[in-house]
């Protein structure tokens, strides 16, 4: 079945440090892939998205790219600040289904410190 | 415009003891699905529902039911409640059924068995 495997956490950083979160998936077919955020206390959110092989999803300044040959989506940002300290799941959407779950990661602790 | 609502916020329940947890998509939402979060990890996919019908079912025992109704609000309900059912329940919702669609996700239901 499908699953999503992320790296390892908690992850700790200085303020306008570089931040990367190691994503990758197997799924069958052709998933979307997804980071959501979750801030303590609050439900999910979607911080970006990619639904193709190359795309790059963008937002708030975090990026990542659908990489099929490695089936890889990286979380990247180049200067993270205390207000990015949260969990960040990888999710993943198998458009072979017919309906729309989605697959997460574990979830990786950022904490950003000034 | 409103986001996703859930109810109750907290709950906390005796093992054996049936508990329903309600959920209220974004206006204009077809679809609800629900998630169950075990502390330190990602969501699990519980179910889908959309226009009335469960149109997707993850991975769960029988004790775990839920209905939509035709203002498409949905409950979960749980039976015969065990400790490992204890977990935050995360409801999401979206336009259509299929993997493409953006799910947004409320706040979620922390619920405790003792």
């Amino acid at each position: 079945g499908d699953s999503v495997t992320q790296m390892e956490g908690p992850v700790t950083l200085s303020e306008e440090a570089f931040l990367t979160i190691n994503c990758t998936y197997t799924a069958t077919g052709y998933p979307s892939l997804f980071w959501y955020v979750q801030y303590p206390g609050e439900g999910l959110q979607l911080l970006l998205k990619a639904t193709k092989a190359d795309d790059k999803g963008s937002n708030k300044g975090f990026e990542a790219t659908y990489r099929k040959e490695t089936t890889s989506f990286h979380l990247e940002k180049g200067s993270v600040q205390v207000s990015d300290s949260a969990v960040y799941f990888c999710a993943l959407s198998d458009g072979g289904t017919s309906y729309g779950k989605l697959t997460f990661g574990q979830g990786t602790i950022l904490t950003v410190h000034p | 415009d409103a986001g996703v609502t859930q109810s109750p916020t907290h709950l906390i329940k005796t093992r054996g003891q049936q508990v329903t947890l309600r959920c209220s998509p974004i206006s204009g939402h077809k679809s609800v699905s629900w998630y169950q979060q075990v502390l330190g990890q990602g969501p699990q996919f519980i179910f889908q529902y959309y226009e009335k019908e469960e149109r997707g079912r993850g991975n769960f025992p029988d004790r775990f039911s839920a209905r939509q109704f035709p203002n498409y609000s949905s409950e979960l309900n749980v039976n015969a409640l065990l400790l490992g059912d204890s977990a935050l329940y995360l409801c999401a919702s979206s336009l259509g059924q299929g993997s493409y669609n953006e799910q947004f996700f409320g706040p979620g239901t922390r619920l405790t068995v003792l």
